[in-house]
């Protein structure tokens, strides 16, 4: 049983790009959420798709977006990349939006 | 303040030793509470899941929760080297409001 799997591992962009981050959830599961931590921090909730709607959002500006697809895998976007944006973004999933959530590897971006 | 408080360390222990690690938070409407492992460069890993208030134990950890003072612990019973991680607490209010909130974390070291 595959658990939760993110592509790409790493990625480099310069300022003013965009980027889209990949994830597959774990199998049977239909929610999917998305995070980012920065170095010695703990994750930060960026936003949680369920049903290929957005549900939940927290507090990161609209250059961040988002899309799940039918078969619940989702992306996220970043547009105008700034230097802060330089972080591990991790995707979890779970089933019907519980807590219970796993999560995937994470990607590792670079904004230089 | 931040909602979930989390001492950074570094802790560092002999092998053999119990750890306790700990979070306070602020928002008494948390009724969700987890426990994350994180090594270095990887995803959060899953420890335990609580709801209630009390202990639960699994294997060599046990999670506390006490939400009348606001208080969670993890505690680690015959550390080993392989316990050497970062130790993220994470809660959330309810299945329709499943955002988990995280603390910096701990990070641990357990030394031969």
């Amino acid at each position: 049983d595959a658990g939760v799997t993110q592509s790409p591992t790493h990625l480099i962009k310069t300022r003013g790009q965009q980027v889209t981050l990949r994830c597959s959830p774990k199998s049977g599961h239909d929610t999917v959420s998305w995070y980012q931590q920065a170095l010695g921090q703990g994750p930060q909730f960026i936003f949680q798709y369920y049903e290929e709607e957005e549900r939940q959002r927290g507090n990161f500006p609209d250059r961040f977006s988002g899309h799940q697809f039918p078969n619940y895998s989702s992306e996220l976007n970043v547009n105008a990349l700034l230097l802060g944006d330089s972080a591990l973004y991790l995707c979890a999933s779970s089933l019907g939006g519980t807590g219970h959530a796993f999560f995937g590897q994470g990607t590792r971006l670079t904004v230089v | 303040q931040k909602e979930v408080e989390q001492d950074p360390g570094p802790l560092s222990v002999p092998e053999g030793a119990i750890v306790s690690l700990n979070c306070t938070y602020s928002n008494s409407a948390f009724q969700y509470f987890m426990w994350y492992r994180q090594y270095s460069r990887k995803g959060p890993e899953l420890l335990m899941y609580t709801y209630s208030s009390g202990n639960k134990e699994d294997g060599r950890f046990t999670a506390q929760v006490d939400k009348s003072s606001k208080y969670i612990s993890l505690f680690i019973r015959d550390s080993q080297p392989s316990d050497s991680a970062t130790y993220l607490c994470a809660m959330f209010l309810s299945s329709t409001a499943s955002k988990l909130t995280f603390g910096t974390g701990t990070r641990l070291q357990v030394t031969l």
